[in-house]
């Protein structure tokens, strides 16, 4: 069973705009960590945003804010004022403890319109 | 500054001519990984090292392996490439702490003729 599910194959959106990329997750674990992870064209895979299974508030990091609804197992990322250099590919990830391989998702490209 | 390096960037093989691919890391992290990535996909775990400990994953081709001499380096030997075996072949290391992201290196392109 895919343990973590990315539903927008491809969104676009206008600069300086929000956009919200959907993930959702399955586990049956208590203890885990959600990951989002940015994908340029170069291939280089970065680092955004991070958000336990027992943090109580929504992870931000600058831009980036994670919707974490733990009820209904997701895991929104939300980008605040889309720029150009935005438009990548998003995977969304999940490491269950105390393991430390991720799942990923299938990805979600984002392409930002000026 | 601290970084995943891996070399080279774009390697041409032959079908059938061993190729090994490189990753270096001065984070000083624990476990080191092997990820392929064929376009517009997830990446995809081949194996990973915790220390020296290596672990393959079930579906992982026997025609892939990997060595880890030390803790800075880690490579991937691929015996006989198919043509199905070019991809993007992404290094990246962790610590093992709740919290920590794995770093992805900027990976290697592989194409095979």
């Amino acid at each position: 069973a895919q343990k973590i599910t990315q539903t927008q194959p491809g969104m676009f959106v206008q600069e300086k705009e929000a956009v919200t990329l959907d993930c959702t997750y399955d586990t049956s674990d208590q203890s885990y960590g959600l990951f989002w992870y940015k994908q340029p064209s170069s291939g280089e895979m970065i680092f955004l945003i991070y958000q336990g299974s027992y943090d109580e508030q929504n992870a931000t990091e600058g831009r980036y804010s994670l919707n974490f609804q733990k009820a209904r197992k997701s895991a929104n990322l939300v980008i605040s004022a889309s720029q150009l250099g935005d438009s990548a590919m998003y995977f969304c990830a999940m490491r269950e403890y105390p393991d430390y391989k991720l799942s990923f998702g299938a990805g979600t490209t984002v392409t930002v319109r000026a | 500054d601290a970084m995943v390096i891996q070399n080279p960037r774009y390697q041409v093989t032959q079908f059938g001519k061993p190729v090994t691919l490189s990753c270096s890391q001065t984070l000083n992290h624990n476990v080191m990984y092997w990820y392929q990535q064929k376009s517009s996909q997830a990446p995809k775990l081949l194996f990973h090292y915790y220390d020296k400990d290596f672990n393959n994953e079930a579906d992982t081709p026997d025609n892939f392996q990997s060595r880890r001499p030390n803790t800075s380096f880690c490579f991937l030997d691929i015996r006989s490439p198919g043509l199905g075996d070019a991809a993007m072949y992404l290094c990246a290391t962790s610590r093992v702490d709740h919290r920590d992201e794995q770093f992805f290196g900027p990976g290697t392109r592989l194409t095979v003729l």
